[in-house]
């Protein structure tokens, strides 16, 4: 299996605090991704990086940020977080040759906003 | 816009008999297609991809995909279930920039024995 830890891997946290929640890598690749996955929905990007201190957005960015200091390491940050961030979050990683699609994920972080 | 739909939200299948997860994408030029599988309580493992060439790829576990250009459809097939194939099934498109991603619904697929 590829090595990509996600931390933590079950959070509940009240609405209106910070979160911030951690992908790291060992295999080098170029590609990380953030993903929120919710019923009915499939997954869902949110922000992707293409290198160190390189981020874009994905299609559901709003209220998150994220920061690649290090190859890798990728975070994603929930401001202040609302209820409809209740979801499980997915990092994946890619180096397919510069196409940039996804080929490993994580196992996922549970995160509750009460 | 790009989009992926998979009709069937759950699919039961007896142990061996044969398996085919549908998927239809919306995508001006060739997309690159994907299919994932995924175990409860776990991420995505890739199982097959298509960028170009043979309109038949194959996968891990056994599974194969066709790629059809007339029916905008990515099916995934397998000839004989397992009962360890139940788990929830992605399909996905990309583009050739990498840059946009799309995932559908999912199909969760029961094997009985």
């Amino acid at each position: 299996d590829a090595g990509i830890t996600q931390s933590p891997r079950h959070k509940v946290t009240e609405t209106g605090t910070p979160v911030t929640l951690r992908c790291h890598q060992t295999e080098n690749h170029r590609y990380m991704y953030w993903y929120r996955q919710d019923p009915g929905h499939g997954l869902r990007l949110i922000h992707y990086s293409y290198g160190v201190k390189d981020t874009d957005k994905g299609e559901v960015s709003d209220g998150y940020s994220v920061s690649r200091s290090k190859t890798e390491d990728f975070l994603l940050t929930l401001e202040s977080a609302t209820s409809s961030q209740t979801s499980v979050y997915f990092c994946a990683i890619s180096d397919f040759g510069g196409l940039g699609q996804p080929q490993h994920f994580g196992d996922g972080t549970r995160l509750s906003i009460l | 816009a790009q989009s992926v739909t998979q009709p069937d939200i759950h699919i039961t299948v007896s142990e061996g008999a044969s398996l085919e997860l549908r998927c239809n994408y919306s995508y001006g030029a060739t997309p690159y297609l994907f299919w994932y599988v995924q175990s409860p309580g776990q991420g995505l493992q890739l199982l097959l991809k298509y960028f170009s060439g043979d309109t038949l790829v194959q996968g891990i576990k056994g599974f194969e995909a066709e790629f059809k250009r007339s029916q905008s459809s990515f099916n995934l097939r397998k000839p004989s279930v397992h009962w360890s194939d139940a788990a929830e099934y992605f399909c996905a498109v990309g583009t050739n920039t990498g840059n946009q991603f799309y995932f559908g619904t999912g199909t969760s697929l029961t094997v009985i024995p």
